[in-house]
């Protein structure tokens, strides 16, 4: 059981590049979440997914898409990257049936756009 | 929306001693408070949390204190100890079927002084 993953671990981009972030869960869980982690701004929400087929926008969402296409992955997208990109980004699940509102937290994805 | 604002930033205590964080929440529907702690390079993990219908909550060395009136909370961590040093985040929701999403605040970075 390895929880939440995240590939790839650290990545350099060009201005205007695009690039794939994959977060993968084992847990079953329904709820899917992106978050970037900024200096001084703690997390915040990026887009997010209650079921397989669905997503909706958090706080942040301009500048990135998401699909939910299989249950056990979220995969968040940038089309064209912007040096305002630069961040670490957070996956996370939740299992709403049982203590729901605990969100798992992987390991994070440190882009620098430059 | 909901806004969670964080006090202190950063906090120096002594081993042994005791460490306080405090959260204030602007929305009075929410009812989900937890707290993650966030050792470098890894990805936040929830370490307690508490729900609106009770004012405190103890697990060994840490405890959280919720005061609705007010709309605080605080995290409490008696004999700390040099593995306490981390990034501590709170956080509060309203716990509602399809709507999970966590406000988080901007962090506390604890350091234990050996």
């Amino acid at each position: 059981n390895a929880g939440v993953t995240q590939t790839p671990k650290f990545r350099v981009l060009k201005t205007g590049q695009s690039m794939t972030l994959l977060c993968a869960q084992d847990m079953n869980h329904e709820y899917m979440y992106w978050y970037r982690q900024d200096p001084g701004m703690g997390l915040r929400l990026i887009h997010y997914s209650v079921g397989e087929g669905t997503t909706a926008k958090g706080e942040v969402p301009d500048g990135y898409n998401v699909s939910r296409l299989k249950k056990q992955n979220f995969l968040l997208g940038l089309e064209s990257a912007a040096p305002s990109q630069t961040s670490v980004y957070f996956c996370a699940s939740s299992r709403p049936r049982t203590r729901r509102e605990t969100q798992y937290f992987g390991p994070g994805t440190r882009l620098l756009v430059l | 929306g909901e806004n969670v604002e964080q006090h202190p930033s950063t906090l120096s205590v002594q081993e042994g001693d005791s460490a306080v964080i405090k959260c204030t929440y602007s929305d009075s529907a929410s009812n989900y408070f937890p707290w993650y702690k966030q050792e470098l390079g890894k990805g936040p993990q929830l370490i307690i949390d508490i729900r609106s219908n009770v004012g405190e909550k103890k697990d060994q060395r840490i405890a959280v204190t919720l005061n609705k009136t007010a709309k605080h909370f605080s995290l409490h961590i008696t004999e700390t100890q040099p593995e306490d040093s981390a990034v501590y985040f709170c956080a509060a929701s309203i716990v509602a079927r399809g709507n999970e999403k966590l406000t988080f605040g901007t962090g506390t970075r604890l350091t234990i002084i050996p």
